[in-house]
């Protein structure tokens, strides 16, 4: 059964990074881009970016380019999510989520599966 | 970026009855020419994921009860639960990928009565 198994949760200072993990399995890794999407109170559920499994190419949301990274490793079937220069407002449950193959051309997508989520706190 | 308000915010409704959220686009997420409409459906429990639920409107995603099902297009959609169980009290989200970035709804919590 596809599973996404993301790391644990991470607390972290204002102006630093952090690095997610979301680990894929029961399916081919390298056929389905995985998106990052995450939640907080104050925005609900904001995409954050893409990344092909496979090239490992990537596509970010304006509102985070300069400040995400997305990875990954097709050794370890892992794609990976760093956040810099974290504030207060980055505090939010990050998840990773595999697109869903559609039957039809869209600029968006949705999103089949999802990772138990990682919650990452900062706080000075 | 489009923007998804749904209605009402929260939802209180008796076992076996039908509960049914409203969601508004600010811009059209339907192709007339392929009667496409870029619109989803999740449900979220309490420590968990999203869920799948509906996509283009109105397609149930594998596994989910027929007592879900979705309609509009344009600008307008429904999510109806014909009859409301125990197990669906959850936030319920909509989603466009009309457009990038998708975006989301801010949700709306259904209770039961």
């Amino acid at each position: 059964q596809v599973q996404l198994v993301q790391s644990g949760a991470e607390m972290k200072k204002p102006g630093a990074s952090v690095k997610v993990s979301c680990k894929a399995s029961g399916y081919t890794f390298t056929s389905y881009y995985l998106h990052w999407v995450r939640q907080t109170p104050g925005q609900g559920l904001e995409w954050m970016g893409i990344i092909n499994s496979s090239g490992g190419s990537t596509s970010y949301a304006q509102t985070f380019q300069g400040r995400v990274t997305m990875t990954r490793d097709t050794s370890t079937s892992t794609v990976y999510m760093e956040l810099s220069s974290l504030r207060s407002e980055d505090t939010a449950v990050y998840y990773c989520a595999r697109e869903k193959g559609l039957d039809f051309a869209a600029a968006g997508t949705v999103f089949d599966f999802w990772g138990q989520g990682t919650l990452v706190t900062v706080s000075s | 970026d489009i923007v998804m308000t749904q209605s009402p915010d929260s939802l209180t409704v008796s076992l076996g009855e039908r509960a049914t959220i409203n969601c508004k686009s600010s811009h059209s997420i339907s192709y007339r020419s392929s009667n496409r409409n870029f619109l989803a459906w999740y449900q979220q429990k309490p420590g968990q994921p999203p869920k799948l639920l509906i996509y283009w409107a109105s397609t149930r995603e594998s596994g989910v009860p027929d007592r879900f099902s979705g309609s509009g297009s344009g600008t307008d959609f429904t999510l109806t639960i014909s009859s409301l169980q125990a197990e669906d009290v959850a936030v319920y989200y909509c989603q466009q990928y009309y457009n990038t970035p998708q975006t989301f709804g801010q949700g709306t919590k259904v209770e039961i009565k």
